[in-house]
């Protein structure tokens, strides 16, 4: 397998656009989180799947962010309308079925918002 | 609510000299537990895990790491540290008693190692 699939790798946006980060995450894995990385913030969890189902978005800084899984090997974490303060690297990562397996990260999309 | 704390930002130590990472967690249940680490630009990669038994865990590139239930520690260890060791180290935790499936970490600790 390929691992988890980020794209793209950078993204450049002006304030106020639309921004979709997309993730195929590992085929059979039932988990589907997104983090965003941040040097005040550290490591936040934004959301995670289960089964394709959101199951906690408590992490979603605010209305400007939704995430969706539409199937299984394929997710979306859009921000509408954009701003400099989002400006971040998110993660994409995938995990199989049991909580004792670890996650798998993609390679990250740096998201620069001017 | 789980939660992890990495309580150093950052780590310096000499080429050869032992390295400890600290990591203590907080959960309702039985924790699952990990340690990752990040290089430059790059996403976040497995060390190891601790779910039962042994409270002595060993990892990837010599790392291992000391289950403590009655401290709630998971600190990452290395005997011997390598100039190559220098990244960003994260501490992860799971409560499988309790949204089994969500995966926390820590802010993250910056190791430096100097030859």
């Amino acid at each position: 397998d390929a691992g988890v699939i980020q794209s793209p790798r950078h993204e450049v946006t002006e304030m106020g656009q639309e921004v979709t980060l997309r993730c195929k995450p590992i085929s059979g894995h039932d988990y589907l989180f997104w983090y965003r990385q941040t040097m005040m913030r550290g490591l936040e969890l934004l959301i995670y799947f289960n089964n394709n189902v959101p199951i906690d978005d408590s992490g979603m800084p605010e209305d400007r962010f939704s995430a969706k899984m539409p199937n299984a090997s394929f997710s979306t974490l859009k921000i509408q309308p954009s701003e400099p303060r989002d400006s971040a690297v998110y993660f994409c990562a995938s995990s199989p079925t049991t909580a004792n397996t670890e996650a798998f990260f993609g390679q990250g999309t740096r998201l620069t918002v001017v | 609510a789980q939660s992890v704390a990495q309580p150093e930002d950052q780590v310096n130590v000499a080429e050869g000299n032992p390295l400890t990472v600290k990591c203590t967690y907080s959960v309702s249940g039985n924790p699952y537990l990990f340690w990752y680490v990040q290089y430059p630009n790059r996403g976040l990669q497995f060390l190891l895990k601790y779910i039962t038994g042994d409270n002595l865990v060993k990892g990837s590139y010599g790392f291992e790491a000391e289950f403590n239930k009655s401290q709630t520690s998971f600190h990452l260890k290395k005997p011997s540290a390598l100039v190559s060791d220098s990244a960003l180290y994260f501490c992860a935790v799971r409560d499988p008693s309790n949204q089994g499936g969500k995966l926390i970490f820590g802010q993250g600790t910056e190791l430096s190692v100097k030859p």
